[in-house]
């Protein structure tokens, strides 16, 4: 499985927009790249996907290089409640394929009022 | 839709017991996944089930470890002989889409 390389942490204030980076230059055709985020005492949750172009959803922006190796999540306007830890997954979408999710340690956001 | 349960939210046990956690996913979900997570660490894929049929099962999950998903509806997952290795946050998700998991807000497990 290509693996993903992301900052330890990372600091922001509250309203400014947030850029979370995430390396995978191992990256193969067939995977996408996903962002999920865990928020204190609570399991994972889903925050958007994407494979080649830019998506935007209620939630965040995913900007993704040309060369795809590498990607970043945009939080327009972090939030106290943003403040999480931030995995950026490839997953390997084909016939057959489990879709389980492989996370890192991922980006701790701490915001700040 | 009242998202993924998991029952027990805690539970504390003395090592060498059985223990047995479930999962009650989004009703029209076929796929339901167990992941397990250690402070710090992200979570780890256990196994996964697509409607009844267990279709993968990490090195992870020795054989004190057992999953089911009778008709294809809520999930167990059983650790025999808990070890103290064990201690850790049980999750569950499920799917339908191959996009999207849905995570419960999992069982923390402590073994002394």
């Amino acid at each position: 499985d290509a693996k993903t390389t992301q900052p330890n942490s990372m600091e922001s204030n509250e309203e400014e927009p947030v850029h979370l980076p995430c390396n995978h230059s191992t990256i193969s055709g067939t995977d996408y790249i996903h962002w999920y985020r865990q928020l204190p005492s609570q399991g994972p949750e889903y925050v958007i996907h994407g494979l080649t172009s830019n998506v935007n959803n209620r939630m965040a922006s995913l900007a993704i290089a040309e060369d795809r190796k590498s990607s970043t999540l945009i939080l327009h306007r972090a939030t106290l409640r943003d403040a999480a830890v931030y995995y950026c997954i490839l997953r390997a979408v084909y016939g057959g394929a489990t879709n389980k999710l492989i996370f890192g340690t991922g980006t701790l956001l701490a915001v700040q009022p | 839709d009242t998202g993924v349960s998991q029952d027990p939210r805690h539970k504390i046990t003395k090592r060498g017991q059985n223990v047995t956690f479930r999962c009650d996913p989004i009703s029209e979900h076929n796929r339901l996944y167990w992941y397990r997570q250690t402070l710090g660490q992200g979570p780890e894929f256990l196994t996964y089930f697509q409607n009844e049929a267990q279709l993968e099962k990490s090195r992870l999950l020795s054989n004190r470890f057992s999953a089911e998903r009778p008709k294809g509806s809520f999930s167990t997952l059983e650790i025999q002989r808990t070890e103290q290795g064990d201690s850790a946050m049980y999750l569950c998700a499920s799917s339908q889409m191959i996009y999207e998991q849905y995570f419960g807000p999992g069982t923390r497990l402590t073994v002394t």
